[in-house]
């Protein structure tokens, strides 16, 4: 059964903390991708990577920073939360891109900046 | 970038009855995606419908996509109570050259018991 985790379902940090959003799959996809959700906004796009080390901006990536170092882990981070910054984030994973080419997706974290 | 638009945005029926939710998108697409996400949780793909397709069933679920209009459909049929949750449609980007989707703000569906 394929699988994509995220490290935590809710997280409070504090404004100006570092945070580190880790995410990991084990279907051995090229794509991996983070979202945030709001309501009224829909999923967002912030990042999304196509192979190890590569990274692409998405429609939001301002405040954010991502890693990837090893195909199965995508690391979102933020280098200095603001409250702006609370929302549920979505990680998710797909093969390469061909005909098909769902995304399949982890839990999602509640992050609450204070 | 917002692509596709879901219509309605909260929909509630009786169990038993059909639910329709409507997207409608602004370019030219590959193929477009159905998912569902209940409450709190990750979202989970329903069906692929191919823009060389019209209509693609999968168990209570049928698709339609109508390329010319720029529109597609999900109904549900004999909706249950376990059907409750945010269906959300989503169209290739780029022409989909990295796999990215474009997702709408989402149908709300209520079914109650």
């Amino acid at each position: 059964d394929v699988k994509v985790t995220q490290s935590s379902r809710y997280l409070v940090k504090r404004t100006g903390e570092k945070v580190f959003l880790e995410c990991v799959q084990d279907m051995d996809h090229e794509n991996m991708f983070w979202y945030r959700q709001d309501p009224g906004l829909g999923l967002r796009l912030i990042y999304f990577s196509y192979d190890v080390k590569m990274k692409e901006k998405g429609d939001i990536p301002e405040g954010y920073s991502v890693s990837r170092e090893k195909k199965e882990r995508f690391s979102l981070i933020l280098e200095s939360a603001s409250t702006n910054q609370t929302s549920m984030y979505l990680c998710a994973s797909s093969p390469v891109p061909g005909l098909v080419y769902e995304q399949y997706f982890g839990p999602g974290t509640r992050l609450t900046v204070t | 970038s917002q692509q596709g638009e879901e219509d309605p945005q909260a929909l509630s029926i009786q169990e038993g009855e059909n639910a329709t939710m409507n997207c409608s998108y602004k370019t030219s697409i590959n193929n477009l995606q159905w998912y569902r996400q209940n409450s709190g949780r990750g979202l989970v793909h329903l069906i692929l419908i191919r823009s060389n397709e019209r209509e693609k069933h999968s168990g209570r679920l049928r698709v339609t996509l109508d390329t010319s209009k720029k529109s597609s459909s999900l109904l549900i049929t004999a909706s249950r109570a376990a059907d409750t949750a945010s269906y959300f449609c989503a169209t290739d980007a780029d022409g989909g050259s990295q796999g990215n989707l474009i997702f709408g703000k989402g149908t709300k569906l209520s079914v109650k018991p």
